[in-house]
């Protein structure tokens, strides 16, 4: 198994600022995610973290909101840039393969 | 598109009754299917999963769940429910790809009351 830490655990930020989300895995994965989790609602992707190359982005994510980094394979960060109000949300990271993900314990921002 | 339907947003049980947590996928050739718990405030948790096999699957705290390839189910059961069971649940599917990403369904709150 892997165990995964995010920084922070949670924020409170102001309208326009932007906060960058760290994700550590204490072993080489090959797949990354970023994953959010907007209030009441499931997990939606945000994008796959490639690493030495760019993240793939879903439908409706694009880089220049939430820019990603993946520099090896045990370290990811997620940037939420411009922050609104409709960023609050819970940011998760996982990692590993089809077969089973583990998840890291969230990153809690609420956008003031 | 592929998707992952849970049926119940909320379901409260009372304490050692049996609970029955329902998750419905669309149909595929090939499916993965999950299901994670989540307490309150933590990350998500693996529950168990059927990648293949035998369709009873079980899982920690002892939860099962059966694949149901007819009817396109995965629904999740424990006979008897502890209060520290109170969370939420989420059914998933990976559905094949490079990518290797998760489809959610939105998710089942279990109140278990004394």
């Amino acid at each position: 198994s892997a165990v995964i830490s995010q920084k922070p655990s949670r924020d409170i930020c102001q309208r326009g600022t932007s906060l960058t989300i760290q994700c550590q895995v204490d072993s080489q994965v090959t797949m990354m995610f970023w994953y959010r989790q907007q209030p009441g609602q499931s997990l939606t992707l945000i994008a796959t973290a490639n690493q030495g190359s760019e993240a793939t982005y879903e439908s409706g994510f694009v880089i220049d909101k939430f820019p990603i980094s993946r520099p090896n394979l045990t370290f990811s960060t997620l940037t939420v840039s411009n922050m609104s109000p409709e960023d609050s949300s819970i940011y998760l990271c996982s990692a590993g393969l089809y077969n089973e993900q583990f998840f890291g314990p969230g990153t809690r921002l609420t956008v003031l | 598109a592929q998707s992952v339907t849970q049926l119940d947003s909320q379901v409260p049980v009372f304490e050692e009754a049996p609970v029955e947590l329902r998750c419905n996928y669309s149909s595929s050739v090939s499916v993965y299917l999950f299901w994670y718990v989540q307490y309150p405030n933590q990350g998500l948790q693996l529950l168990l999963k059927y990648l293949s096999g035998s369709t009873l699957v079980k899982g920690i705290n002892g939860f099962e769940a059966e694949f149901n390839k007819s009817q396109t189910s995965f629904h999740l059961r424990k006979p008897s429910v502890h209060i520290s069971d109170t969370a939420e649940y989420f059914c998933a599917a990976f559905y094949g790809g490079s990518q290797g990403n998760l489809i959610f369904g939105k998710g089942t709150k279990l109140s278990v009351k004394p």
